[in-house]
């Protein structure tokens, strides 16, 4: 079993929509939870850490964590085309491990 | 404020030689962290060092090794070379101390390692 998994893309949205990514972890002790966008070519941009159960937005993101169920979620609102990228799950315990990743494409 | 800095940022070797990369911190923070990434996948946890020591390791053979100095930059090598080592090799630093890593990590631009 991987340690994260996210949801196999790619997901395409219309602009406008709202994208919807999903991601679990097998390591019950993990404790930060982060989000991370990278666009093709280039590195992950931090764009969301989340460490207790609930919800967490900033701007159009909204990070959703569930402990119990090892589960975190990230919405985008509003979608727009400079969205469209790879977004990384990343779980830390000792180490930071990634998911492999969701592509979103926003349909102009 | 500069961010997480990489050299060199695209590198061809061959199979069999070796390799050193490296990578200077945010000013301030004490944690740096290697990570590969090949093409389709997640980065993948080489090592963390903080104040010096390192204080991780992934699953990486013998063949991978860092070091971090008193200004807390950082460098990875990598010995006898293969094909399957051809990723980007990200660097990211951290304000958090050791472990767990309760802070984000930022990343640098990379190195893109290709192996002939």
């Amino acid at each position: 079993q991987k340690e994260v998994e996210q949801n196999s893309g790619p997901l395409s949205v219309p602009e406008g929509a709202i994208a919807s990514l999903n991601c679990t972890y097998s390591d019950r002790g993990s404790q930060s939870f982060f989000w991370y966008r990278q666009y093709s070519g280039k590195s992950p941009e931090l764009i969301m850490s989340i460490y207790s159960n609930g919800d967490k937005e900033d701007g159009r993101f909204t990070a959703q964590l569930n402990k119990a169920s090892q589960y975190v979620s990230l919405l985008i609102r509003d979608s727009q085309p400079s969205d469209s990228a790879t977004y990384l799950c990343a779980v830390s315990d000792y180490k930071l491990s990634f998911g492999a990743g969701t592509t979103v494409t926003v349909r102009a | 404020d500069a961010g997480v800095t990489q050299s060199p940022t695209h590198l061809i070797k061959t199979r069999g030689q070796q390799v050193t990369l490296r990578c200077s911190p945010i000013s301030g923070h004490k944690s740096v962290s290697w990570y590969q990434q090949v093409l389709g996948q997640g980065p993948q946890f080489i090592f963390q060092y903080y104040e010096k020591e390192e204080r991780g390791r992934g699953n990486f053979p013998d063949r991978f090794s860092a070091r971090q100095f008193p200004n807390y930059s950082s460098e990875l090598n990598v010995n006898a070379l293969l094909l399957g080592d051809s990723a980007l090799y990200l660097c990211a630093s951290s304000s958090g101390q050791v472990l767990p890593l309760n802070q984000p990590q930022h990343f640098g631009d990379g190195t893109r390692l290709s192996i002939l």
